[in-house]
């Protein structure tokens, strides 16, 4: 049970290039979820989705694209790198909740983009 | 406006004191409360939750967090430091149905001191 992996770990970018941010988990969770992590900022949702097919933006989607084919697979792609897409990029998965019920978000070890 | 504030950014205790880590939101309604750990070059772990049940939470390596609602607080405390406490911490807000989409506050680095 590897989790939640991300791929790659560093990546470094010219401005204007385009790449995709690979994402997988193997909990058969239905949300998934993109967050990126500045300093003094926290971490703010770029996209999330919460099943395969159905993909909703977050506080931050402009520049990203996302898609949600299979369950367990949520890649996030930068369209043409701006160096202030320069970032830490955080994939999560949880269990949808409902009512009182909700669900610990397992997060990925993150990856690491600097746009020159 | 829907939001949530970490008061101190950085927060220096020595080892075997009192840790206090400050997490206020702004609601109308008691949303859903997380407080995660990130240790260096990691990703985010849950310390603990509250989802209603109980205004008092604990959590993992011996934090716990009380929710109040008058003062729209959930501040985090852990009664006695330890080195390996060192690490920044998360307050998370969800204000939807379900708990799943989260709002972060900006993160208190917590330096522990010998």
């Amino acid at each position: 049970n590897a989790g939640v992996t991300q791929t790659p770990k560093f990546q470094v970018l010219k401005t204007g290039q385009s790449m995709t941010l690979q994402c997988a988990q193997d909990m058969n969770h239905e949300y998934m979820s993109w967050y990126r992590q500045d300093p003094g900022m926290g971490l703010r949702l770029i996209h999330y989705s919460v099943g395969a097919g159905i993909t909703d933006q977050g506080e931050v989607p402009n520049g990203y694209n996302v898609s949600r084919s299979t369950t367990e697979d949520f890649p996030l792609r930068l369209l043409s790198a701006a160096p202030s897409q320069t970032s830490v990029y955080f994939c999560a998965s949880s269990s949808i909740g409902g009512g009182q019920e909700t669900y610990e978000q397992y997060f990925g070890p993150g990856t690491r983009l600097t746009v020159t | 406006a829907q939001s949530v504030t970490q008061l101190g950014s950085h927060v220096s205790v020595s080892e075997g004191a009192l840790v206090l880590l400050r997490c206020n939101y702004s609601s109308s309604v008691p949303p859903y409360l997380f407080w995660y750990v990130q240790y260096p070059n990691q990703g985010l772990q849950l310390l603990l939750k509250y989802t209603s049940a109980a205004t008092l939470v604990k959590g993992i390596n011996g934090f716990e967090a009380e929710f109040k609602k008058s003062e729209t607080s959930f501040h985090l405390t852990k009664p006695s430091a330890h080195m390996s406490d060192a690490a920044e911490y998360f307050c998370a807000v969800s204000f939807t149905g379900g708990g799943n989409k989260l709002t972060f506050g900006t993160g208190t680095q917590l330096k522990v001191e010998l």
